[in-house]
């Protein structure tokens, strides 16, 4: 069975920095492009950033660029978010999702991240 | 504002059906056979229904279908069924730039 396991949200000062991590277990890590998006409170889904399956470039929202970088650890078979320069509007759940033909399938439960001072 | 237009809410009796409308652009919808549509029900994390317009995972019932037409995608749910009241999101590959774009999101009532 496919199972994301998202951990690393919390509470953090506008400006500060937190990285997520998503625990992939159940299929061949390094063959599948993973994704993060996210749902700010009440909201709608946002896209956040993909990494392909074959590693190479990487997708970032334009929210985000700059800010935030994906990345992953073969070895570990885990999914990261760094996250810097923490505003208010990134206060959301962020879930980790499987890419499947530009589709994301499954998704994590999610981890929250709120930024508030 | 989301890049995709959604109907904010839906509804529909029991064994009915119900459309709901995702409109882009030529450079979301309109120009890639990526769209896809997820079911979220409140507190749980979204699940794909439909990829590539009209693919269906497995085990997705079939009462599910999707399709397009130039710059908007439809969902189609036919037999309505208590458990298919949730939010509903479509999404479209928009190119290396923007990659994924995401609906509003619309509310299917199940009356």
């Amino acid at each position: 069975e496919v199972q994301l396991l998202e951990s690393g949200g919390g509470l953090v000062q506008p400006g500060g920095s937190l990285r997520l991590s998503c625990a992939a277990s159940g299929f061949t890590f390094s063959s599948y492009g993973m994704s993060w998006v996210r749902q700010a409170p009440g909201k709608g889904l946002e896209w956040v950033a993909t990494l392909p399956g074959s590693g190479g470039d990487t997708y970032h929202a334009d929210s985000v660029k700059g800010r935030f970088t994906i990345s992953r650890d073969i070895s570990k078979n885990t999914l990261y978010l760094q996250m810097n320069s923490l505003r208010a509007e990134d206060t959301a759940l962020y879930y980790c999702a499987r890419q499947y033909s530009r589709a994301f399938d499954p998704w994590g439960q999610g981890t929250l991240v709120s930024v508030s001072s | 504002q989301s890049a995709l237009t959604q109907p904010p809410s839906a509804s529909g009796s029991p064994g009915q059906s119900v459309t709901i409308s995702c409109t882009g652009t030529s450079s979301d919808v309109g120009g890639y056979n990526y769209v896809s549509w997820y079911q979220q029900h409140p507190g749980k994390a979204p699940k794909l229904m439909i990829f590539e317009v009209s693919k269906r995972p497995s085990g997705v019932p079939d009462r599910f279908s999707g399709s397009k037409s130039g710059n908007t995608a439809s969902l189609t749910v036919s037999g309505l069924q208590p458990e298919d009241e949730a939010d509903y999101y479509c999404s479209s590959y928009a190119g290396r730039d923007k990659y994924v774009v995401f609906g509003g999101g619309t509310k299917l009532t199940v009356l």
